[in-house]
């Protein structure tokens, strides 16, 4: 068990439609990381918090957005779904975000019908 | 742009044998990631590799990074039927710290 926690594991919705997925990092974690994961794209880094306060944007389209709050869990906001936004999302945390290993969460598998 | 390259994208090997994984990358990078995944599974960082010489070794698998050549391995030693997984690299570009990953190296360890 990582201590990252991801809600839902499983979401399915059609496009047009916006979701919001959570994480919760491992206790003592400032950072957390968002990545998505799906067959054509591969594994891609979206974005990183640290203590509240964006520190890295990776391959983020412009309709997702997200945010780390005052008790460090965060939450990927989706919006305007495609087809193609189908993928597993994962969130990882670490101390500082640095040169620590990251823990990752175990995902939300995002199916847009 | 920052592009990660990983070869071989399959390998099929046999318990007992050794063989080494590369990444290469395209510009000046600040740190490199390999990461860990089973079928099914979420990620697992395996190594954090920083500076030109770097390497690091957890049981059966070694890292090092060579940042004149933008090139790291993950070698295998004597690999075992545990070590079946998918195998990814990752790039954090120096001075913006996006981050690219490999395609991955599908790794399977037969008896």
């Amino acid at each position: 068990d990582s201590g990252v926690t991801q809600t839902p594991k499983h979401l399915i919705t059609a496009t047009g439609q916006r979701v919001t997925l959570r994480c919760s990092p491992r206790s003592g974690d400032l950072s957390v990381y968002w990545y998505q994961q799906s067959l054509d794209q591969g594994l891609q880094f979206l974005i990183q918090y640290y203590n509240g306060e964006e520190r890295a944007k990776g391959n983020i389209l412009e309709r997702f957005s997200a945010q780390q709050f005052p008790d460090l869990h965060s939450e990927l906001n989706l919006s305007s779904l495609e087809l193609g936004d189908s993928a597993l999302y994962f969130c990882a945390s670490s101390l500082t975000g640095g040169v620590q290993p990251q823990h990752f969460g175990d995902g939300t598998r995002l199916s847009i019908l | 742009e920052l592009k990660v390259e990983q070869n071989p994208l399959f390998l099929s090997m046999q318990e007992g044998k050794n063989y080494t994984i590369y990444c290469n990358y395209s510009t000046t990078s600040d740190r490199l990631y390999w990461y860990r995944q089973d079928p099914g599974k979420s990620l697992e960082s395996l190594f954090v590799l920083l500076s030109n010489g770097a390497v690091k070794q957890e049981g059966r698998l070694m890292a090092s990074l060579d940042t004149k050549a933008r090139l790291s391995t993950l070698h295998i030693t004597a690999a075992v039927h545990d070590l079946s997984a998918t195998y990814f690299c990752a790039v954090v570009g120096y001075n913006n710290n996006d981050m690219r990953f490999g395609a991955g190296t599908r790794l399977t360890v037969k008896p």
